[in-house]
C-alpha cells in the first residue's frame, strides 16, 4: 500500500541553523500538509500546498518556514533559523484530490523528530 | 475560534471490554472527521473518516458515529485487546477553515491483558 515518507526520523540542530525536513507524498497525490506536535501538545496545522503554491497558512508558520516542491516527488519545509520553541515533531500529510469539498483522508507520514539544542 | 475536545483524556481497561470515546466539535459545519490512531513516538495512522453526510463508518472492531447537530462523534472499539493501547485522536475539517485538519488532545488507551 503506498505510503507518505518523511526523512530523516530524526534530526538534532543548534539553535539558529537551518534545517530542511523532506517528504515524499503518495505519488498521485495533489495537495500536500505539514503539521507539527510539540510534545504532550495537539497536532497543529502549520501549512497547506497545492499546484506550487502555498494554499493556506497557519499563524506559526511565519518568515522563518518556508515549503518547497523541487521536484516531482519530494516536498519540503524549511526553518531557516530554528528556535528552541521549534522543537516538535513534524509531520507531513497528503489527500489525492485538491479543493474545499475536502472529501478525502488525509495520510500521515511517520513524521521527523525535531531536536533544537 | 473553532475547536475539538475529546473525553475521557485517558481511559484504561481489561481486555475484552468494549470502549467508547468521544469527541465533541464547536460548529455543525463541517466535511469530515477524521479518527486517528498515533502509538507513542510514532506518526498517525487513519482509522476513519467521516463525511459530513454520514451517519456512521465501520472498519472491523471499529464503528464511528457523527452527529453534526450536536457536534459529537464516538469512537466504540470492540471487545478490545492489548494491541489497542495507543492514543486516539479525533481531527475535525471546519468548513470554516478549509481543507486543514483541527485536532483534539487524544485519549490515551491502555487495554490491560
Amino acid at each position: 500500500e503506498p505510503e507518505v515518507t518523511q526523512t530523516p526520523s530524526h534530526q538534532v540542530t543548534q539553535m539558529g541553523q537551518e534545517v530542511i525536513l523532506r517528504c515524499v507524498p503518495i505519488s498521485n497525490h495533489l495537495y500536500f500538509y505539514w503539521y507539527r506536535q510539540i510534545l504532550g501538545q495537539k497536532v497543529e496545522f502549520l501549512v497547506s500546498f497545492y499546484n506550487n503554491e502555498i494554499s493556506e497558512k497557519s499563524e506559526i508558520f511565519d518568515d522563518q518556514f518556508s515549503v518547497e516542491r523541487p521536484d516531482g516527488s519530494n516536498f519540503t519545509l524549511k526553518i531557516r533559523s530554528t528556535k528552541l520553541e521549534d522543537s516538535a515533531m513534524y509531520f507531513c500529510a497528503s489527500t489525492p484530490i485538491a479543493g474545499l469539498s475536502s472529501t478525502d483522508t488525509q495520510y500521515f507520514g511517520p513524521g521527523t523528530r525535531l531536536t533544537v539544542l | 475560534k473553532q475547536e475539538v475536545t475529546q473525553i475521557p483524556a485517558a481511559l484504561s481497561v481489561p481486555e475484552g471490554e468494549n470502549l467508547v470515546l468521544n469527541c465533541s466539535f464547536t460548529d455543525s459545519a463541517i466535511y469530515n472527521l477524521q479518527w486517528f490512531r498515533q502509538d507513542p513516538g510514532k506518526g498517525l495512522t487513519s482509522l476513519l473518516l467521516i463525511q459530513s453526510s454520514q451517519r456512521e463508518q465501520t472498519s472491523g472492531r471499529l464503528n464511528a458515529s457523527l452527529d453534526k447537530s450536536s457536534g459529537r462523534s464516538t469512537l466504540y472499539i470492540a471487545a478490545s485487546q492489548p494491541g489497542d493501547s495507543a492514543t486516539y485522536l479525533c481531527a475535525v475539517t471546519f468548513m470554516e477553515y478549509g481543507n486543514k485538519l483541527v485536532f483534539g488532545a487524544g485519549t490515551i488507551l491502555r487495554v490491560k491483558s
